[in-house]
């Protein structure tokens, strides 16, 4: 079964670092691109980025670039989101999902569960 | 880039069949046929029910089908059920190799 599975909740403070990760298995980690999607509380889904894990080309919607790091360790079939500085409005569900078809980036096929990131003094 | 713009809600009876609109420009809708579909149900990740315009996947109801017309790509949900009561989103890929979401449209099932 092809799944992505992101770690857990989180709870910052306003200037704190955070890197959150999503977990593929099921599928060739390296061929299909990986991508991160905002879901601000109440409100749409957003695009953030997106990356190929097979040589880390990476891709970022202009609103995000900048403000977000996407990584990933192939090795451990891994990709990230991170934060250098969270502000209150990062607080919001972020998923992962993967891209679909292979060589393409944009349709998603398989969701995450999504975390919950909570910035707040 | 701007969102996709959706209707921010559409309601329907049992039985019938609704459309949902989902108006992008000659960058991003009008450009490619690289239009997807998603369904969330409150509290779930989003669900692919659509790709590239018309395609279903594997195991989606044969009850949703996929259209586009210029800049404007439409979801057609028949034979409205109970269970379709979620919000749904559209997506395109753009001529600046990203991807841009609707606003979303929430469907109610009267």
């Amino acid at each position: 079964e092809v799944q992505l599975v992101q770690s857990g909740a989180e709870v910052k403070k306003p200037g704190e670092s955070l890197k959150i990760s999503c977990k593929g298995s099921g599928y060739s980690f390296t061929t299909y691109w990986i991508g991160w999607v905002r879901q601000m509380p109440g409100k749409g889904l957003e695009w953030m980025g997106i990356i190929y894990p097979g040589d880390s080309d990476t891709r970022y919607s202009p609103s995000f670039q900048g403000q977000v790091t996407i990584s990933a360790d192939k090795s451990i079939s891994t990709a990230y989101l991170q934060w250098g500085s969270l502000k209150a409005s990062d607080t919001a569900v972020y998923y992962c999902a993967k891209s679909f078809p292979m060589g393409h980036y944009d349709t998603f096929d398989v969701w995450g569960q999504g975390t919950m990131v909570t910035v707040s003094s | 880039q701007s969102a996709l713009t959706q209707p921010a809600s559409v309601s329907g009876s049992p039985g019938q069949s609704i459309t949902i609109s989902c108006t992008g420009t000659s960058s991003d809708v009008g450009h490619y046929n690289h239009v997807s579909w998603y369904q969330q149900q409150p509290g779930k990740a989003p669900k692919l029910i659509i790709s590239d315009v018309s395609n279903r996947p594997s195991g989606v109801s044969n009850r949703f089908s996929g259209s586009k017309s210029g800049n404007t790509a439409s979801l057609t949900i028949s034979g409205l059920q109970a269970e379709d009561e979620a919000d749904y989103y559209c997506g395109s890929y753009t001529i600046s190799s990203t991807v841009v979401f609707g606003g979303g449209t929430k469907v109610t099932v009267l």
